[in-house]
């Protein structure tokens, strides 16, 4: 079954907005991954962070991780329409030794 | 550029008709991966090589199978597609197993059955 699950399913917002993405999760992870997919195309890695790590950046990208609430999210600032596409959160199990990726949330950003 | 390479990008047989995927990579990584992904869902993960360990997900069905010749090949086999196996098929490597490793997917092969 889907460890991850992303909210809002679909997101559509201005060039120059942020874009807030969350990702809720079952049971305890070692690790949360945050991935993106244009159209048509594979995935790309943006960003990881670690069960101990609370916040992290990544140019225009910032992630958090609460633990106790099962939860992340992915905010990505003064948007772009280049940043349209959907976008994943792979969650890492404590006893497994792979990613379980979720339904993904599709970020529409209008020029 | 280092990279993950599929062929074809599309694919069209017909119900029945064993078809190959391949993939291959220029990174060197130990791990690379198959995914099945439908649209607008999660890619799901069918199998992976670690080295030349086979890894099958509980749930693949055994129409489909893999080899991995060397490092930088692997090859998907559906024996016997229908219908419910159109989608969107992904490859990926990673340096190594664990589900802390970034994976880096190729653009995926577009699989049609009619």
């Amino acid at each position: 079954s889907q460890q991850g699950e992303e909210d809002p399913q679909a997101l559509s917002i201005q060039e120059g907005e942020n874009a807030t993405m969350n990702c809720s999760y079952k049971t305890s992870i070692n690790n949360l991954q945050w991935y993106r997919q244009n159209s048509g195309r594979g995935l790309v890695h943006l960003i990881l962070i670690r069960s101990n790590e609370r916040e992290k950046h990544s140019g225009r990208l910032r992630v958090t991780l609460d633990t106790s609430k099962k939860s992340s999210s992915l905010l990505i600032t003064a948007s772009r329409a280049a940043d349209t596409a959907s976008y994943f959160c792979a969650t890492g199990l404590t006893n497994a030794g792979k990613s379980t990726f979720g339904d993904g949330t599709t970020l529409t950003v209008k020029p | 550029d280092a990279m993950v390479i599929q062929n074809p990008r599309y694919q069209v047989t017909q119900f029945g008709k064993p078809v190959t995927l391949s993939c291959s990579q220029t990174l060197n990584h130990n791990v690379m991966y198959w995914y099945q992904q439908k649209s607008s869902q999660a890619p799901k993960l069918l199998f992976h090589y670690y080295d030349k360990d086979f890894n099958n997900e509980a749930d693949t069905p055994d129409n489909f199978q893999s080899r991995r010749p060397n490092t930088s090949f692997c090859f998907l086999d559906i024996r016997s597609p229908g219908l419910g196996d159109t989608a969107m098929y992904l490859c990926a490597t990673s340096r190594d197993l664990g589900a802390g490793q970034p994976q880096h997917f190729g653009d995926g092969t577009r699989l049609s059955i009619l």
